[in-house]
């Protein structure tokens, strides 16, 4: 059964500090790995990572795809209260029968005190 | 510009009531999808629309209706519903239902509270 493990589940830090987030994978027919942040409405989309050692960077955010060891990490740095959400990991597959499919981890949440 | 728009943003209805959930998104996006969402749960997928055409049906309940009147607008029709299918309906699209993956983002509509009592 396909599946996305993230860790931790929750997380509280101070402004200033910088956090990991994980996601691990076990998936047939693997494509690519998003990462989504969500508030109190609808996730929005911060990277998709579809080849392993290429980081991708927004900001004070940065990710990274581990096709081997079948992970990803989801860097922020310096974080601000703003940064407080759920951080969504999500894999989606290849094939026509997996069309739109995104496995989604459990996701993190995160809050920043001030 | 990547926005998908869903209205209502809240809805309450009864368990005899017909209501629809509607989405529209013009980035000439070729696939459409609705997800549902309980509290403190991942999305979980219900349909996907492939060049307008339904492709993906992941079991979910006749009580819950899609259908995709052309290829910006995506309607999912409720009808008898129970207060379990209370939830955050989330729309979404992407640009090919399949393809290259650097260019098949899915991109989120900010959902409609749904609350059925």
């Amino acid at each position: 059964e396909d599946k996305v493990v993230q860790s931790p589940l929750s997380l509280v830090v101070h402004e200033g500090d910088t956090v990991t987030l994980n996601c691990s994978y076990e998936v047939t027919n693997f494509r690519s790995l998003l990462w989504y942040k969500q508030e109190k409405k609808a996730p929005t989309f911060l990277f998709m990572l579809t080849s392993s050692g290429i980081e991708k960077k927004s900001g004070r955010l940065s990710s990274i795809l581990d096709k081997k060891e079948l992970f990803s990490i989801l860097n922020i740095t310096a974080t601000q209260t703003g940064d407080s959400a759920i951080y969504l990991c999500a894999v989606a597959l290849h094939g026509s029968s997996n069309t739109g499919k995104l496995i989604f981890g459990q996701g993190t949440t995160l809050q920043v005190k001030p | 510009d990547t926005e998908v728009t869903q209205t209502p943003k809240h809805l309450v209805m009864g368990m005899t009531n017909k209501k629809s959930l509607k989405c529209e998104q013009h980035m000439g996006h070729r696939a459409m999808y609705w997800y549902k969402q309980k509290a403190k749960k991942p999305p979980e997928l219900m349909f996907v629309y492939s060049y307008e055409k339904l492709s993906i049906n992941e079991s979910v309940p006749s009580r819950f209706s899609p259908e995709c009147p052309n290829s910006s607008l995506l309607n999912l029709h409720l009808h008898a519903l129970q207060p379990e299918d209370s939830a955050l309906y989330l729309c979404a699209s992407s640009q090919f239902p399949e393809g290259q993956a650097s260019r098949n983002t899915i991109y989120f509509g900010e959902g409609s509270w749904l609350t059925v009592v």
